[in-house]
């Protein structure tokens, strides 16, 4: 049974970065793509960007520049590092295991998630 | 981007009720399509995957449809455990992935 275990909260200045932890466990990490997904407040689910085996990296265009995705696989242990933070950035961030199968993909399962809040 | 749009957004119903809420994607993506189930405070849960398979574990009373351009989750009779908030996702561009804007499902 695969499950991830994501790093606590954090509260961060504007301008300033974040780096989040995903740890894996109960499966081959090496094997995965994980993915990054934000909530903000009262809001829905954003996609920001996911990290593969051997492809690397894919991210959305609105984080373009500002997020980095990277993985260890020593530790079975994902990050997402987000520079530039404004108070908009203010979310939840969860990470998923992106499943793949005949072309069909989904995330599952989810970290627990981690609230960043950014503010003065 | 592919853009998914969920009705209704919001659904009051009760304990026992069949609902069914409807995904439309902006261009077709055949059948990759997930649903995703969020209650307070949680992460969220896939239900579904492929449009129509139900991943292992979830109740038989969740089912998924459409291919396409239009989807629908259907619960058949709601338990108290059911009120959350739904989300879909395409999968078809695997370059973005895409969520619905959500549909709370409210006690009535």
């Amino acid at each position: 049974q695969v499950q991830l275990v994501q790093s606590g909260a954090e509260v961060k200045k504007p301008g300033s970065s974040v780096k989040v932890s995903c740890k894996a466990s109960g499966g081959t990490f090496s094997a995965y793509t994980i993915t990054w997904v934000r909530q903000a407040p009262g809001q829905g689910l954003e996609w920001m960007g996911r990290i593969l085996p051997i492809l690397g990296t894919n991210y959305a265009q609105k984080f373009q520049g500002r997020v980095t995705i990277t993985a260890d696989r020593s530790t079975s242990t994902a990050y997402m590092e987000l520079s530039g933070l404004r108070s908009e950035d203010t979310a939840i961030y969860y990470c998923a295991r992106d499943v793949g199968s005949f072309f069909y993909n989904w995330l599952d399962p989810w970290g627990q998630g981690t609230l960043v809040t950014v503010s003065s | 981007d592919i853009q998914m749009t969920q009705s209704p957004s919001s659904l009051s119903a009760s304990a026992g009720d069949r609902v069914i809420i409807t995904c439309r994607a902006s261009q077709s993506i055949s059948t990759y399509l997930n649903w995703y189930q969020q209650r307070p405070g949680k992460a969220p849960k896939l239900l579904i995957y492929g449009a129509s398979t139900l991943q292992t574990g979830v109740p038989s009373r969740f089912s998924g449809g459409g291919s396409g351009t239009e989807f629908t989750l259907t619960i058949s009779s709601l338990q108290p455990e059911d009120f959350a908030t739904y989300y879909c996702q395409q999968s078809s561009s695997t370059l973005m992935y895409t969520f619905g804007q959500g549909t709370k499902l409210e006690i009535k």
